[in-house]
């Protein structure tokens, strides 16, 4: 069976530092994987994909993304933490083949200190 | 830009009775999704409808729940008889294709009472 795993369910930094959200999936199938964000009380928003194509992906508000498939992770990285990035971050990926094919992650709460 | 939406934005209702979620999808989207979240937890997938059909289903999406699409632009979610458990957020998410983005809507609240 396919599953996704957010390993911390809250990471806080400091503004201006790094910022390191994990990803990690289990799969034997080939997987299309995804980060969104979602702010308090908003929807889901992509911040980036991969789909196949080059491993280190960016996205949208200087994040970025490393698929890695020996080690079957695909974590969320953004040099400097800026306030406004606090919020809530999901993991989700599509699989090709198998069931239960599409799977968001339990979420990572991002928080942004001063 | 074009955009999912979804309507309303918030409904509560009584336990039993059936509500309607309302969605409208990207134009040139194929498939079709609609999640849900209850408070505090993850997103959940309920069902994937493509062509006409129910392409995939959780475990959640039981004989309580219904799918349909009208007409050319509307996508619904039909809860038969509501119970205290279904309240969440429900989103609507549409892509071109599976394994492409999918873009989501607002949301509608759901509180059952």
């Amino acid at each position: 069976a396919q599953s996704v795993t957010q390993l911390d369910s809250h990471v806080s930094v400091s503004e201006g530092t790094p910022v390191l959200l994990r990803c990690n999936y289990s799969s034997s199938y080939s997987p299309s994987l995804f980060w969104y964000v979602q702010h308090p009380n908003k929807g889901l928003q992509l911040l980036l994909k991969y789909t196949s194509a080059a491993t280190l992906v960016k996205g949208i508000n200087g994040f970025e993304a490393e698929f890695k498939k020996s080690e079957t992770s695909f974590h969320l990285t953004k040099p400097s933490a800026h306030m406004s990035d606090a919020a809530e971050y999901f993991c989700f990926v599509t699989f090709t083949g198998g069931g239960n094919k599409l799977t968001f992650g339990t979420g990572t709460q991002l928080k942004v200190e001063l | 830009e074009p955009e999912v939406t979804q309507t309303p934005s918030h409904q509560v209702t009584q336990m039993g009775q059936e509500v309607i979620l309302r969605c409208v999808p990207i134009s040139n989207h194929l498939y079709f999704y609609w999640y849900r979240q209850i408070l505090g937890q993850k997103v959940e997938f309920l069902v994937s409808f493509y062509n006409n059909e129910i392409s995939e289903k959780s475990e959640i999406f039981d004989d309580q729940f219904s799918v349909e699409r009208p007409d050319g632009s509307n996508f619904t979610l039909k809860i038969r008889s509501t119970k205290l458990e279904d309240s969440a957020m429900y989103f609507c998410a549409s892509s071109v294709d599976r394994i492409e983005t999918q873009y989501f809507g607002p949301g509608t609240r759901l509180l059952v009472l």
